[in-house]
């Protein structure tokens, strides 16, 4: 099956500092999605981005498919942004959303 | 969107019981899925369940210890069967409308 790499696993910053996150896939995909769990364990869905770029707040995503990752950018963190960061991905014939391994975001005030 | 809820946020059980999980959404949808996330751990699909058929399970869980219910389009239930403390996870309810939802998620822990 498909293969979902997140990096860095861990990642620590102050607060108001910027981060950019990865996820490699070892195949094409015709769905991807990036998620925050909050320290409750809640999934929050944060972008639905199988190719392209998009922004809400000081939140970004962009998907290169044909190179086959995606990259997330926080800009000005705040202590609110720490969790864990998830990529999913969906190959294509396949409708199920396959997990990256994470990056665990925190901020220090 | 959709919005999904979850019975029982948490539960703490012991070995050898079993536990039943409801997950109900707002909305009418196909499938439904059933996700573990043990602790630390990202997250893995246990099962597809489609409205009317058997579930559709992955390499590593069986029927016989995750029975899955579809009764209709906007309900669901896993149960946990014969439970160990390797069973302590939380496990995530989940649909697709356009894109993927989650459910709050049930915090199961077995003694």
């Amino acid at each position: 099956g498909i293969q979902v790499e997140q990096s860095p696993p861990d990642l620590i910053l102050q607060e108001g500092a910027n981060s950019t996150l990865r996820c490699n896939f070892s195949d094409s995909v015709n769905n991807l999605q990036w998620f925050h769990q909050n320290p409750w364990g809640q999934l929050i869905n944060l972008f639905y981005i199988p190719s392209g770029t998009k922004q809400n707040g000081r939140l970004s995503a962009t998907t290169v498919a044909t190179e086959r990752y995606s990259l997330l950018y926080i800009s000005s963190s705040q202590t609110t942004d720490s969790g864990v960061y998830f990529c999913a991905v969906e190959a294509f014939g396949n409708e199920k959303l396959t997990f990256g391994t994470g990056t665990r975001l925190t901020i220090i005030p | 969107s959709a919005v999904i809820s979850q019975k029982p946020s948490r539960d703490i059980c012991q070995r050898g019981t079993s536990l039943t999980i409801q997950c109900q959404v707002d909305s009418q949808v196909t499938m439904m899925f059933w996700y573990r996330q043990q602790p630390g751990q990202s997250l893995t699909l246990i099962a597809t369940a489609n409205q009317g058929s058997e579930a559709t399970y992955e390499s590593g869980f069986v029927i016989d210890k995750f029975p899955i219910s579809r009764p209709n389009l906007t309900f669901s239930t896993l149960t946990v069967s014969n439970m160990s403390p390797e069973d302590s996870s939380i496990y995530l309810c989940s649909v697709r409308v356009y894109e993927q939802y989650f459910g709050p998620g049930t915090r199961l822990t077995v003694t």
